[in-house]
């Protein structure tokens, strides 16, 4: 079946750094690839989005580019921040628009 | 739009008692979705329904789960005769179909803990 691995964490970061989290997938086909964040104490919010092999998502200084020869959806960002600390969950769109998760990678990021 | 709404965001009850949790999606999305997510994990689907139909159920849902949408709108999801494994938190999302890959919109979660 369907099902998407990412990286473990936790990742920790000093403030400025280069963020990678890596995510790849299992699917029949090609689903639509999206990454959502928990931040502390608060629901799961869509951060980025990719509905098709080549896209890229952005957000908030965020890029993932959708890989189906990799099948990957990596997620990276340039510079991070403090307020970035959170825990990052990668998901595929299978069927019936029902999102299938990744356990999720918390980033840290220290002053 | 007020966002999905979730009640209560905490319970806290005795192993064998029933509890109930309540949705309330976005007023113009006709999907909605229960997921649980453990420590650590990512969030499991378990139900969706469309309007008021219930249409897929996980095997994650045992006997003693049970959720409704009665008239489409907002969702109850009731557990009976809870055990410490369901301690997890519960989160409802909510969708509007038709559109192209319509995102799910998450609540914050009910987190509950069985003593």
């Amino acid at each position: 079946g369907d099902s998407v691995t990412q990286m473990e964490g936790p990742v920790t970061l000093s403030e400025e750094a280069f963020l990678t989290i890596n995510c790849t997938y299992t699917a029949t086909g090609y689903p639509s690839l999206f990454w959502y964040v928990q931040y502390p104490g608060e629901g799961l919010q869509l951060l980025l989005k990719a509905t098709k092999a080549d896209d890229k998502g952005s957000n908030k200084g965020f890029e993932a580019t959708y890989r189906k020869e990799t099948t990957s959806f990596h997620l990276e960002k340039g510079s991070v921040q403090v307020s970035d600390s959170a825990v990052y969950f990668c998901a595929l769109l299978g069927g019936y628009n029902k999102l299938i998760f990744g356990a999720g990678t918390r980033l840290a990021v220290h002053p | 739009d007020t966002g999905v709404s979730q009640n209560p965001r905490h319970k806290i009850t005795k192993r064998g008692q029933n509890v109930t949790f309540r949705c309330d999606p976005i007023s113009e999305h006709n999907r909605l979705y229960w997921y649980r997510q453990t420590l650590g994990q990512g969030p499991e689907f378990l139900t969706y329904f469309q309007n008021e139909a219930q249409l897929e159920k996980s095997r994650l849902l045992s006997d003693r789960f049970s959720a409704e949408r009665p008239k489409g709108s907002f969702s109850t999801l009731e557990i009976q005769r809870t055990e410490q494994g369901d301690s997890a938190m519960y989160l409802c999302a909510s969708s509007l179909v038709g559109t192209d890959n319509s995102p799910l919109h998450f609540g914050n979660g009910t987190r509950l803990t069985v003593t």
